[in-house]
């Protein structure tokens, strides 16, 4: 049973524009959730990270919003580059960590 | 140089053989961890270990096992590896403490035929 969704598997966009990459968890105990981005042949990297105390998270053209009641959360890059096309994960974090299956991002020149 | 190293990087067995994947990390972190990916999935989490002494399943343990040899090396053994094992293996490291971010490896990419 997945505790982390992201159920857009891909997403594209022009570059200059914002991406938007969502995510929904289950899990009510997650006090902490994290954002990775990871390139082909690569390791995921930590991208941005937010509290559950917190709604909204920002770092550079990166923000993390958080909606406790919907038990969603969102990435936002603004404006997107075409460097920042790879595979984005959405975790949740109660003791472990839980992975969403991640989102495919293509930012088109 | 990187901070967390996985050897080997890719890898092709067959059916039946012992097979060990070893991750070595640089950077002074406590917990250590065995991740896959499957295709269309999300990293799983297969063991971890909090510290040389601290071994702890995770939600897909079954048909592997690990070492904890040293602070810096823990090893993700496969004793008899069966085809749904082939699979991208990721280790990852964090400081103690809660909600520290982890710093995985390159991955390990083990195909079972």
């Amino acid at each position: 049973d997945q505790q982390v969704k992201q159920n857009s598997p891909s997403l594209s966009v022009q570059e200059g524009r914002i991406s938007i990459l969502n995510c929904d968890y289950t899990n009510s105990m997650f006090d902490y959730f994290l954002w990775y981005k990871k390139y082909p042949a690569e390791g995921p990297t930590f991208l941005i990270s937010i509290s559950s105390i917190k709604d909204k998270n920002e770092d550079g053209r990166f923000t993390v919003f958080l909606n406790k009641s919907a038990k969603h959360l969102s990435l936002h890059i603004v404006p997107s580059q075409p460097g920042d096309s790879a595979v984005y994960f959405c975790v949740g974090n109660f003791n472990k960590f839980y992975f969403g299956s991640g989102t495919k991002l293509n930012v088109k020149p | 140089d990187a901070d967390v190293t996985q050897t080997p990087r890719n890898r092709i067995t067959k059916t039946g053989k012992r097979i060990m994947l070893e991750c070595s990390q640089t950077k002074g972190h406590d917990r250590m961890y065995w991740y896959r990916q499957d295709p269309g999935l999300g990293l799983q989490l297969i063991y971890y270990s909090f510290d040389v002494k601290d071994i702890n399943k995770g939600e897909i343990s079954d048909g592997y096992s690990v070492s904890r040899q040293a602070q810096a090396k823990f090893s993700l053994s496969l004793e008899s590896a069966i085809p749904n094992q082939t699979a991208l293996y990721f280790c990852a490291t964090s400081e103690t403490g809660r909600n520290n971010e982890q710093f995985f490896g390159p991955g390990t990419r083990l195909t079972v035929l």
